[in-house]
């Protein structure tokens, strides 16, 4: 069975830093590109980072570039998201989520249950 | 940019309903494969994918939801509407980076 376990949310004062996890099971992790997408409270879906599947190349929504940093640890199986520099508009429900593969695959068939970020003073 | 319309639908239990999506550029990729998903979302639920690459059902979808579309245009029917059909259906594609959502289009019960 896949599971994507997110940790790491909490509550932040403006221009603070978080360190969300994703640890992954039931797939070949590397396999796959992984990609956070967050979702701000009564809002929509919003992507935000993707990663390749050796961790090589990193990509941003234009709204988190330069404060946030996506990675990845293949021997732990594990999906990271520091985000520094939060602001209000960064607070959301934080999703990991598969993205795509080399092979025959759907992509986004997986996501977490979400972790909650909430940048107030 | 990916506009779905209508952004409510209200249905009638058994009856169809349809939404629209359309991207304001062709969503094919260098690999021949359009990355047009559906995903549905209940409240207080991470999303769960419906239909990707257009028109496949993800296993264990039922056979009322059906994908359609090519280019920039994309439609998901629901035929017969169930009540556990309801909550916000999105659009979203993954040929191209950034990835990008429709608004969200919510379903409910008349």
């Amino acid at each position: 069975e896949v599971q994507l376990l997110e940790s790491g949310g909490g509550l932040v004062q403006p221009g603070g830093s978080l360190r969300l996890s994703c640890a992954a099971s039931g797939f070949i992790f590397d396999s796959r590109v992984m990609s956070w997408v967050r979702q701000a409270p009564g809002k929509g879906l919003e992507w935000v980072a993707a990663i390749v599947q050796n961790g090589d190349i990193p990509l941003y929504a234009d709204s988190v570039k330069g404060r946030f940093t996506i990675s990845r640890d293949n021997s732990k199986n594990t999906l990271y998201l520091q985000m520094n520099s939060l602001r209000a508009e960064d607070t959301a429900v934080y999703y990991c989520a598969t993205d795509y593969c080399d092979g025959d695959c759907s992509l986004f068939d997986f996501w977490g249950q979400g972790t909650l970020v909430t940048v107030s003073s | 940019v990916l506009t779905q319309t209508p952004l409510s639908s209200p249905v009638t239990l058994g009856q169809p309903a349809s939404i629209s999506c359309t991207s304001s550029e062709r969503l094919v990729h260098d690999n021949g494969n359009t990355y047009l998903s559906w995903l549905h979302q209940r409240p207080g639920q991470p999303p769960r994918l419906l239909i990707y690459k257009i028109s496949n059902r993800v296993s264990g979808v039922p056979d009322r939801f059906s994908g359609s579309g090519a280019g920039t245009d994309f439609t998901l029917r629901i035929s017969r509407v169930e009540a556990e059909d309801v909550g916000v259906y999105y659009c979203m594609q993954a040929t191209q980076f950034p990835r990008t959502f429709g608004q969200g289009t919510k379903v409910e019960i008349k």
